[in-house]
């Protein structure tokens, strides 16, 4: 069975302070693909990254970054200096291969405020 | 790239009333499609999806229905509304036979009274 645990619902922050999102994820498959998304009040999903799992590297995309590790069947995202406009729902999602290309299995969101 | 059109953008119906909403897809071909429900402060809820024209697949039991009539085209539809079908109604498109992200659209909010 697949799944997408992301234990923190809520996160407050002020503007400029670090923050982590946790994503925890499992699968029996060797072969998955790991995502983020964001949702902004607006509601409409935005996508963020996509990880295979053949590719543990981190990757970093101007103030956000990515870790992934599959020891600990990990992907956490991390905003640096976040801001306002970072504000928003964060979806971490998992595809593998025996639930098939086109099941997008969804965590419960985590919702980011950000505060000036 | 895909751009993902929904229409309408918000919509308020009465119990038991028909729905239709629909979705369209610019930018790929033989796209899989997909309709999402996320319930107020909720996570998504995968409804239906199509690997192409005429075919739907129904991942939960519910007093909705889908078609694809065009390639790139899904509609979502109910004969009869319940209040429980309130919601965010999201489209989302992914190119065919792979293990990419999937595009979302805008999205529909529907306020069953």
């Amino acid at each position: 069975a697949q799944k997408v645990t992301q234990a923190q619902t809520e996160i407050s922050v002020v503007e400029k302070e670090d923050v982590t999102l946790d994503c925890v994820y499992e699968t029996r498959d060797t072969t998955y693909y790991l995502f983020w998304y964001k949702q902004p009040p607006s509601g409409e999903l935005v996508f963020l990254i996509r990880r295979n799992s053949f590719d543990e590297q981190n990757e970093i995309s101007g103030r956000y970054s990515w870790n992934f590790q599959k020891s600990t069947s990990s992907f956490n995202f991390t905003i640096t200096a976040s801001q306002v406009v970072d504000s928003a729902v964060y979806f971490c999602a998992l595809i593998s291969s025996s639930g098939g290309y086109n099941k997008l299995i969804f965590g419960a969101g985590t919702r980011l405020a950000v505060h000036p | 790239s895909q751009t993902i059109h929904q229409w309408p953008a918000t919509l308020v119906q009465p119990v038991g009333s028909p729905l239709s909403l629909e979705c369209t897809v610019e930018g790929t071909s033989n796209p899989n499609l997909y309709w999402y429900r996320q319930a107020a402060g909720r996570g998504l809820q995968l409804l239906f999806y199509s690997v192409g024209i005429g075919q739907i697949s129904s991942e939960v039991p519910q007093n909705l229905s889908a078609s694809r009539p065009q390639d790139r085209q899904f509609i979502l539809s109910s004969k009869k509304l319940l209040l429980s079908d309130s919601g965010f109604y999201l489209c989302a498109c992914q190119e065919i036979r792979s293990y990419n992200e999937q595009f979302f659209g805008p999205g529909t909010r529907l306020t069953v009274l």
